[in-house]
């Protein structure tokens, strides 16, 4: 199925340090998500962005919503150890209810 | 409950056989999605259900696959004659109604490991 690129494909950080992550379509999308999912659990969601340009942040967890519609990036200030694990973007098109998932970013953080 | 869930949370079964999957979706919620998740990999939608609206089924890989919805709040997904490359976490969301992605809330999933 169709997946969007994520990048960095993973993660090693020391606790303190700031984290940022991208994804990137060929297709216009009209929500990004983000979303983490922890070992044995289902995704979470972290934030949802609804408008292009739109800069929305949740705590230490800052998004941004491209302005071409096809792009979205998640910061993370400030690590810390319960930040592990494997974040997602996701994005929906135009009339359509079904998300588009990235690839993931696993992130780990050491002490 | 208070979230969704899904049953079984581990399944193992030989290539050939048929499984069925089951998501309890949160109480009052109307629409209901199944993704399946390779290992490494993201959420690959595969079926949607929206009130009783008809199903939409574009991400269901094959025709060994099939979902049903009863009484608009249960949902089994099915795999008949699983394959080795059914392998993989199969997730269950629900959310209050369709066009909302903020209110998607995932299961824990079932794991299918076809030997």
């Amino acid at each position: 199925g169709q997946q969007l690129n994520q990048s960095p494909q993973s993660m090693f950080i020391q606790e303190g340090e700031d984290v940022s992550m991208n994804c990137t379509s060929s297709s216009i999308f009209n929500t990004w998500l983000w979303y983490k999912q922890d070992p044995g659990e289902g995704p979470v969601l972290l934030i949802a962005l609804y408008k292009a340009g739109e800069l929305t942040s949740n705590g230490r967890l800052t998004a941004q919503f491209g302005i071409t519609r096809k792009d979205s990036f998640l910061n993370i200030s400030a690590s810390i150890p319960s930040d592990v694990g494997i974040y997602f973007c996701a994005g929906q098109g135009i009339n359509t209810d079904k998300l588009i998932f990235g690839t993931g970013t696993r992130l780990q953080v050491f002490p | 409950g208070a979230g969704v869930s899904q049953s079984p949370s581990n399944k193992v079964t030989e290539k050939g056989k048929d499984v069925e999957l089951r998501c309890d979706p949160i109480s009052g919620h109307t629409a209901l999605y199944w993704y399946r998740q390779s290992l490494g990999q993201g959420l690959e939608f595969l079926i949607y259900f929206q009130g009783n609206s008809a199903p939409d089924k574009s991400g269901l890989p094959s025709d060994r696959f099939s979902a049903e919805r009863t009484g608009g709040s249960v949902s089994t997904l099915t795999i008949q004659r699983t394959q080795q490359e059914d392998s993989a976490v199969y997730l269950c969301a629900s959310s209050r109604r369709a066009g909302q992605p903020d209110t998607q809330y995932f299961g824990p999933g079932t794991r299918l490991t076809v030997l």
